[in-house]
């Protein structure tokens, strides 16, 4: 149990362009979905935590009209990167924690990422 | 802000040795998690520790939460060509955020 997939895996656009990238869990409902930006051999950073039905909350530095999220439902969040440009080119990950039986309190499930290329 | 700074960045490793990597936050965690990424994959959780001096072990690897609640470190012993990759920690301030180490990125020579 307990996945969490994210569609496309891997994207090329244009600088200008707009990209949805969407995270779902499978097969439990995620309270709370988060979003990270990794750059080749660097960490994950944070840039926003969504609950369902409310307004993403993100980390200082991150612009929230550039990277829209979007919590609709239990199961899905979503990121668009708005009119993007080559430095916004890097892996996003989405993770997301939940009531999953056997899971520890506030273990996160991560997705396999998407990698984003703007030309 | 608050952040969790990981040790070495990177670890060569002959195969059957053990090796260590070392997690320090300058302010009281409320928990530790810790993380294993495999080259070209995602995340996967392998632990949480939330009490002082808590130690777990699975298998080979044995996690350890200072005293303090403000270090943790990961030892693995006979270090096998399946245990490369990157490993994280994550440490929780109060909250459900987690502020991710730089990643310790093992490899491992036959």
């Amino acid at each position: 149990g307990a996945v969490v997939s994210q569609h496309p895996s891997w994207v090329i656009c244009k600088s200008g362009t707009s990209v949805k990238i969407e995270c779902r869990s499978l097969d439990f409902q995620a309270t709370t979905m988060f979003w990270y930006r990794q750059f080749p051999k660097q960490s994950l950073m944070l840039m926003a935590t969504s609950n369902e039905g409310s307004k993403a909350t993100y980390e200082q530095g991150v612009e929230k009209d550039k990277f829209l999220i979007n919590h609709a439902s239990l199961t899905l969040s979503t990121l668009t990167v708005t009119s993007a440009h080559p430095e916004d080119s890097s892996f996003y990950i989405c993770s997301a924690s939940g009531h999953v039986g056997g899971a520890t309190y506030n273990e996160q499930f991560f997705g396999p990422g998407t990698r984003l290329t703007v030309l | 802000g608050q952040q969790v700074m990981q040790i070495p960045q990177y670890q060569h490793v002959q195969e059957g040795e053990d090796f260590t990597t070392y997690c320090n936050s300058s302010t009281t965690l409320s928990n530790i998690q810790w993380y294993k990424q495999r080259p070209g994959g995602h995340p996967v959780f392998l632990i949480q520790l939330v009490k002082s001096g808590e130690v777990k072990k699975q298998k080979r690897l044995t996690f350890q939460f200072g005293e303090a609640k403000k270090n943790s470190s990961l030892h693995i012993t006979a270090t096998q060509t399946t245990d490369v990759g990157t490993y994280f920690c994550a440490g929780s301030y109060n909250d459900y955020k987690l502020s991710f180490g730089a990643g310790t990125t093992v490899t491992v020579r036959a």
